[in-house]
């Protein structure tokens, strides 16, 4: 079963960069699947932000893209967001996801539990 | 930036029928892509509902039922029961090269009365 975990911090200052990592467990990171940062605003619905594979390469929404960094550290089995120049419009729960991606698109299968960010200062 | 549409709610007594519509485009259900259910318990994760339009992961019960047509989906719960009662977000692949590569619907809450 596997298992995804987020940490970082809860409070992130006007202007800063928000930073979380995903640790993945009971499964490998190096496995055929895709990785994504999934956000939810509070009351509102769910944002793809963005996906690694465990090579390296990524994908990002063109609307986060220029402020965006998602990497892989493989020897950890985690994977990482970076968001900068945030503003309250940031302020979400993030998840991070495990994808199945096939020919007929992809699904997110299993997700970590979420981790509340809030951007004030 | 939902390019899935919803309705924002539905609702009805326990043992009803009730059914949730997604509306999308050409750039992604219209395209073929399959469209995945997820039902966010409050506040908890997502969990998948349903994948590849119509089928069922291991352990959810088969009230729930999926189904595709065009450029829409809908999800439908026959004999609701109150631990149905959350959100539920539909979700495609989206091709267009202007837009998010993964899009959700906009969220229906399901209440029971």
């Amino acid at each position: 079963q596997v298992q995804l975990q987020e940490s970082g911090p809860g409070l992130v200052k006007p202007s800063g960069t928000l930073s979380l990592t995903c640790a993945v467990s009971g499964g490998s990171i190096s496995s055929s699947n895709w990785w994504s940062w999934i956000r939810q605003p509070p009351g509102k619905g769910l944002e793809w932000i963005g996906e690694i594979y465990h090579s390296g390469s990524t994908n990002y929404n063109p609307s986060l893209k220029s402020r965006v960094t998602i990497s892989v550290d493989k020897s950890k089995n985690q994977f990482s967001l970076k968001l900068s120049s945030v503003t309250a419009a940031d302020t979400a729960v993030y998840y991070c996801a495990r994808e199945y991606y096939d020919s007929s698109g992809g699904l997110f299968d299993y997700w970590g539990q979420g981790t509340l960010v809030t951007v004030s200062s | 930036q939902s390019v899935l549409t919803q309705p924002p709610s539905v609702s009805g007594a326990p043992g009803q029928r009730v059914t949730i519509s997604c509306t999308g485009s050409s750039s992604n259900i219209g395209a073929g892509y399959d469209v995945h259910w997820y039902q966010q318990l409050p506040g908890t994760a997502p969990k998948l509902l349903i994948y590849g339009n119509s089928n069922r992961p291991s352990g959810v019960p088969d009230r729930f039922s999926g189904s595709k047509s065009g450029t829409s989906a809908s999800l439908a719960i026959t004999g609701l029961q109150a631990e149905d009662e959350a959100d539920y977000y539909c979700q495609s692949y989206d091709s267009s090269l202007s837009g998010s590569r993964y899009v959700f619907g906009t969220g229906t809450k399901v209440t029971v009365l």
